[in-house]
């Protein structure tokens, strides 16, 4: 079975820090790796990764895919209080697997 | 202007109770899906329609009935609910790719079911 592993489950943080979050994955027909994030609704989309070794970046976040080791990060830098949610990782084999989020809180 | 939309966004009901949730988009998207989201926060694929065709059907109770009058809008028809049916169901599409897989999803903003 397709299995999309997140760590740490949860962090909590102080505005400024950096935060880098981790998704493992082992499925059988890789096709992107997408991160999302979720505040208080819907999920919202943030990258979506298709190559190894090229960095996704957009404001302060950026990711990165690394299909070799079969894990991907999302670094959060300068972090804000805006930043608090769960982020959530997910691969797309033909249907979308996701892990079980990482839940980062920014404190003031 | 909302781009995927679901109603209603909160549902209490008793267990036993037949229960539908709707969905729409209007980004002229081919593929809709339905997602459940536990308590533990952990977002499982449900189904998957393309064209109003059933392309992804996971091990989900037959309770649950999914139903795509046009490709605009997938519904989500649930029978005699069950106190594990409570979680948050997110609808979601996504544009058609080379290849027919889904890359960028966009979700709707969920409806939280609770079963009494």
């Amino acid at each position: 079975e397709d299995k999309v592993v997140q760590s740490p489950l949860s962090l909590v943080v102080h505005e400024g820090d950096t935060v880098t979050l981790n998704c493992s994955y082992e499925v059988t027909n890789f096709r992107s790796l997408l991160w999302y994030k979720q505040e208080k609704k819907a999920p919202t989309f943030l990258f979506m990764l298709t190559s190894s070794g090229i960095e996704k970046k957009s404001g302060r976040l950026s990711s990165i895919l690394d299909k070799k080791e079969l894990f991907s990060i999302l670094n959060i830098t300068a972090t804000q209080t805006g930043d608090s949610a769960i982020y959530l990782c997910a691969v797309n084999d033909y249907k979308l697997s996701f892990g079980a989020g990482t839940t980062v809180t920014v404190r003031a | 202007d909302t781009a995927v939309s679901q109603t209603p966004k909160y549902l209490v009901t008793q267990m036993g109770n037949d229960k539908s949730i709707k969905c729409e988009q209007n980004l002229g998207h081919d593929t809709m899906y339905w997602y459940k989201q536990d308590s533990k926060k952990f977002l499982k694929i449900m189904f998957s329609y393309n064209n109003k065709e059933l392309i992804i059907n996971e091990t989900v109770p037959n309770r649950f009935s999914p139903k795509s009058p046009d490709k605009a809008h997938l519904n989500l028809h649930i029978n005699s609910l069950e106190l594990g049916d409570s979680a948050v169901y997110f609808c979601a599409s996504s544009p058609p790719t080379r290849g027919g897989s889904p890359d960028t999803q966009y979700f709707g903003p969920g409806t939280r079911l609770t079963v009494l």
